[in-house]
């Protein structure tokens, strides 16, 4: 079964700090990872990752994927009051011809930053 | 405005009372999907549409129903609603294109009370 897990499911921690949160998976035919950010809404896109070992960077954010042992890492650098929120970690499989609109979503990382 | 949107918003209901949550996106987007999130389970998919009369089954499609008549609209149904089917329901889109199928706009959400 497909499955996706994240880690840790919950962080406090202060402004100016830097965190990390882990998304691991077990997904037959990988196609891609997703990270979201969800602040008492809808989520928001934040970056989606194919190739192992490529960081993407967008701001104090950075993600990167690891095909080999399956799992990403979203960094925040420098966290303010407005990076808490809930991350959410999804991976694609492709099937078949790959054109699926299929996305497994893990259970979300909650962070609280503290002033 | 690019967006993708639900109506309602929030709905309470009895069981067994048939209702439609619509969800209209004005990108153009081929594929559009449904999901449920539920407080320690994450975001969990309902169903999907890769395009017009193109549907299949998330992980928990049971007492769903969808329809994708046109490419910008993609209703979900719920024919006799259950309590267990209170949760906040969330609409998708994405556009084809190589990757970018995965990159999923979503809807602001509706929140759903089965009584």
């Amino acid at each position: 079964e497909d499955k996706v897990v994240q880690s840790p499911l919950s962080l406090v921690v202060h402004e100016g700090d830097t965190v990390t949160l882990n998304c691991s998976y077990e997904v037959t035919n990988f196609r891609s990872l997703l990270w979201y950010k969800q602040e008492k809404k809808a989520p928001t896109f934040l970056f989606m990752l194919t190739s192992s070992g490529i960081e993407k960077k967008s701001g104090r954010l950075s993600s990167i994927l690891d095909k080999k042992e399956l799992f990403s890492i979203l960094n925040i650098t420098a966290t303010q009051t407005g990076d808490s929120a809930v991350y959410l970690c999804a991976v694609c499989p492709t099937h078949g011809s790959g054109n699926t609109g299929k996305l497994i979503f893990g259970q979300g990382t909650t962070l609280q930053v503290k002033p | 405005e690019a967006q993708v949107t639900q109506n309602p918003r929030y709905l309470i209901t009895v069981t067994g009372k048939k209702l439609t949550v619509t969800c209209s996106q004005n990108m153009n987007h081929e594929y559009m999907s449904w999901y449920r999130q539920d407080p320690g389970l994450g975001l969990r998919q309902i169903y999907y549409s890769m395009n017009v009369e193109v549907t299949d089954k998330g992980d928990v499609p049971e007492g769903y129903k969808v329809s994708r008549k046109e490419k910008r609209n993609f209703p979900l149904i719920l024919e006799s609603p259950s309590p267990n089917q209170t949760s906040l329901y969330f609409c998708a889109s994405s556009p084809r294109g190589q990757g970018r199928r995965n990159e999923q706009f979503f809807g602001p959400g509706t929140r759903l009370t089965v009584l």
